[in-house]
């Protein structure tokens, strides 16, 4: 089955500066891979995701690449808020419906 | 526009007894998703129904849990008998087909 790597664990950035979370899959055959956020005491909520026929997708300071030669793909925030401290997490799947999941990132943004 | 509902939010109970956790989806989608997410373990799937049809139960741990989709605005994830090590987070899920899944906010289940 597929396995999904997230690295790092815990991420620390100053406001305003930009933070980049990997993950890298296992199933050359995945070809869905959405990013989650999750605040404390709340379900995921979907932030982004990139379909394997694009290299990279964009939607405000929120920006995903995938290489999947590599397979790897990574989550890019730039100018961090507050606001946007929380845990996120990858995930990879073939149909968008059996999703596996990265172990998290656990994002601060110091003001 | 209301989200997947769960409740409760909240469940404490002792060992052995049953627990039903209740999920409505959005209207209109026709996946729903149960998860279970844990310290070590992470978000795991455990079931996935599509039109109201379980399509793969192969993450649910064991006998003891069973899922339900009697109609399409409502699922139930059954544990009995309960297990201290069931103690952990369930959520559900709902999606249109094959589109991205939207959460709900979980139901925190403890059992001592």
């Amino acid at each position: 089955g597929e396995n999904v790597e997230q690295h790092p664990s815990t991420l620390s950035v100053q406001e305003g500066d930009s933070a980049v979370i990997k993950c890298t899959y296992s199933d050359s055959a995945s070809n869905y891979f959405p990013w989650y956020k999750q605040e404390l005491g709340k379900g995921p909520q979907l932030i982004i995701d990139i379909r394997s026929n694009v290299g990279e997708k964009k939607d405000q300071r929120i920006a995903v690449t995938l290489n999947k030669t590599a397979k790897h793909f990574s989550l890019h925030i730039t100018e961090t808020q507050p606001e946007d401290s929380a845990v996120y997490f990858c995930a990879a799947s073939m149909t968008a419906r059996q999703l596996t999941f990265g172990s998290g990132t656990q994002l601060t943004v110091l003001p | 526009d209301a989200g997947v509902i769960q409740s409760p939010r909240h469940e404490v109970t002792e060992m052995g007894q049953e627990v039903t956790l209740r999920c409505k989806p959005i209207s209109g989608h026709n996946s729903l998703f149960w998860y279970r997410q844990t310290m070590m373990r992470g978000l795991e799937l455990l079931i996935y129904f599509n039109n109201n049809v379980p399509i793969d139960d192969s993450g649910m741990p064991e006998d003891r849990f069973s899922a339900k989709m009697p109609n399409a605005s409502f699922s139930t994830l059954k544990i009995q008998p309960s297990e201290p090590r069931d103690s952990a987070v369930y959520f559900c899920a709902s999606s249109p087909l094959g589109q991205p899944q939207h959460f709900g906010d979980g139901t925190r289940l403890s059992i001592l």
